[in-house]
């Protein structure tokens, strides 16, 4: 299966703290993808990181990738509130589809 | 921003009803798919649709579901008699090509009582 493992499974910090999630995945892929969902609500697409590139930064949002590891990061700076989601890699292995993994539970305490 | 638009954003059914859940996908998109989330559980891939077909479709997406782009905008997924399992979020999905990032619509909650 390609589907990405989210590590940890929950994570709560306080406002301004730096958040960080790890994702592991199984086999080759061609990019993979960070999501994040509000309770109950849609996934939001944050970032997509090619096969080929090691780091990649969108805002706040830092992601690695560690192909030789099968690996993937997630760090949120400085959060806040609204950053409390639920946060999914998807792995993208150019077969029409995307796995996704179980998710990181991060909650903001203000 | 473009977006991909479902509706409704829920509904319920009784079981063994046909139900038809409606997206609109981005317009120069040409990759649609159906994930689905059942409560508390991974977001799963259902099926992708390509060139008027579908590409892949997985273990779930069984003779009760089928998909449809019945004209140049929408993109839809019947299920013909639903089951209590069929209970969950449904996302729609395009891309303008593979691997070349993916916009969800909201979802549509189904819940079938």
């Amino acid at each position: 299966s390609q589907q990405g493992e989210e590590d940890p499974q929950a994570l709560s910090i306080q406002e301004g703290e730096n958040a960080t999630m790890n994702c592991s995945y199984k086999t080759s892929i061609n990019n993979l993808q960070w999501y994040r969902q509000n309770s109950g609500r849609g996934l939001v697409h944050l970032i997509l990181i090619r096969s080929n590139e090691r780091e990649k930064h969108s805002g706040r949002l830092r992601v690695t990738l560690d192909t030789s590891k099968k690996s993937s990061s997630l760090l949120i700076t400085a959060s806040r509130a609204a950053d409390t989601a639920s946060y999914f890699c998807a792995t993208d292995a150019n077969d029409y589809k995307l796995s996704f993994g179980a998710g990181t539970t991060v909650t903001v305490r203000a | 921003e473009p977006e991909v638009t479902q509706t409704p954003s829920h509904q319920v059914t009784q079981m063994g009803q046909e139900v038809i859940l409606r997206c609109v996908p981005i317009s120069n998109h040409l990759y649609f798919y159906w994930y689905r989330q059942i409560l508390g559980q991974k977001v799963e891939f259902l099926v992708s649709f390509y060139n008027n077909e579908i590409s892949e479709k997985s273990e779930i997406f069984d003779d009760q579901f089928s998909v449809e782009r019945p004209d140049g905008s929408n993109f839809t997924l019947k299920i013909r008699s639903t089951k209590l399992e069929d209970s969950a979020m449904y996302f729609c999905a395009s891309s303008v090509g593979q691997g070349i990032g993916y916009t969800f619509g909201s979802g549509t909650r189904l819940t079938v009582v």
